[in-house]
């Protein structure tokens, strides 16, 4: 069976520090992966998603970025946090397009 | 553009009360896919169902049911005799090839609190 696994499942950052999220499928091979985040109240908003390795689409401008080093592995990352980085970070995956997605646990992440 | 309307932001409910939260899409294509999840408090997004656009038939699973309509562009999701663990927060969401096939536009979600 399938997991996707998430650390760290809390993180609390000053601003301007670096950050690195990552992202990680078992028991299945070139996913489609994501990267959301929840900000508070419960909006989902797609930051990242890659269909393989070292393919990246940015869905909107900020201060993060993404990166896909192996198949089942996807890093978040940022080289300044700025406050309204704060939030709920989800990774999912998928098996082709169309198909459901499934949810890793998140990290809440608070920028002080 | 693809569009996801939760129109109901909380709703309380007695325990076994039935409930139902609805679900309003839009979309200019004619293949497309629709989804509900589930966020319990712990946070994590747990898949529940995909329906096709070609598929209108109504699903039940336990306790779970889905109304599809496409003539009202509407996918509901119906809890019968509701209990205190299906208090979440519900997602529908859609994706479609205008979209990106491989991207999930989300509704703003319906927080559900079941009391006893």
């Amino acid at each position: 069976s399938q997991t996707i696994h998430q650390w760290p499942a809390t993180l609390v950052q000053p601003v301007g520090s670096p950050l690195s999220l990552e992202c990680t499928v078992e028991g299945t091979s070139n996913p489609n992966l994501y990267w959301y985040r929840q900000a508070a109240g419960r909006g989902l908003q797609l930051l990242f998603y890659s269909v393989g390795i070292g393919q990246i689409s940015s869905e909107v401008p900020q201060n993060l970025s993404a990166s896909r080093p192996q198949d089942r592995q996807f890093i978040l990352s940022s080289k300044k946090l700025l406050l309204s980085d704060s939030g709920f970070y989800l990774c999912a995956w998928s098996r082709e397009d169309y198909n459901e997605q499934f949810f890793g646990p998140g990290t809440r992440l608070t920028v002080l | 553009a693809q569009k996801v309307t939760q129109a109901q932001t909380e709703i309380s409910v007695v325990e076994k009360e039935d409930v139902t939260l609805d679900c309003v899409y839009e979309t200019r294509d004619t293949t497309y896919y629709l989804f509900w999840y589930k966020q319990p408090p712990s946070g994590e997004l747990v898949f529940l169902i995909r329906r096709n656009s070609f598929d209108e038939q109504n699903e039940i699973s336990g306790r779970y049911s889905w109304n599809f309509q496409k003539s009202t562009s509407s996918f509901n999701f119906t809890i019968t005799a509701s209990q205190v663990v299906d208090s979440a927060v519900y997602f529908c969401a859609l994706s479609d090839f205008t979209g990106g096939g491989n991207k999930l536009t989300f509704g703003t979600g319906t927080q559900l609190k079941v009391e006893l």
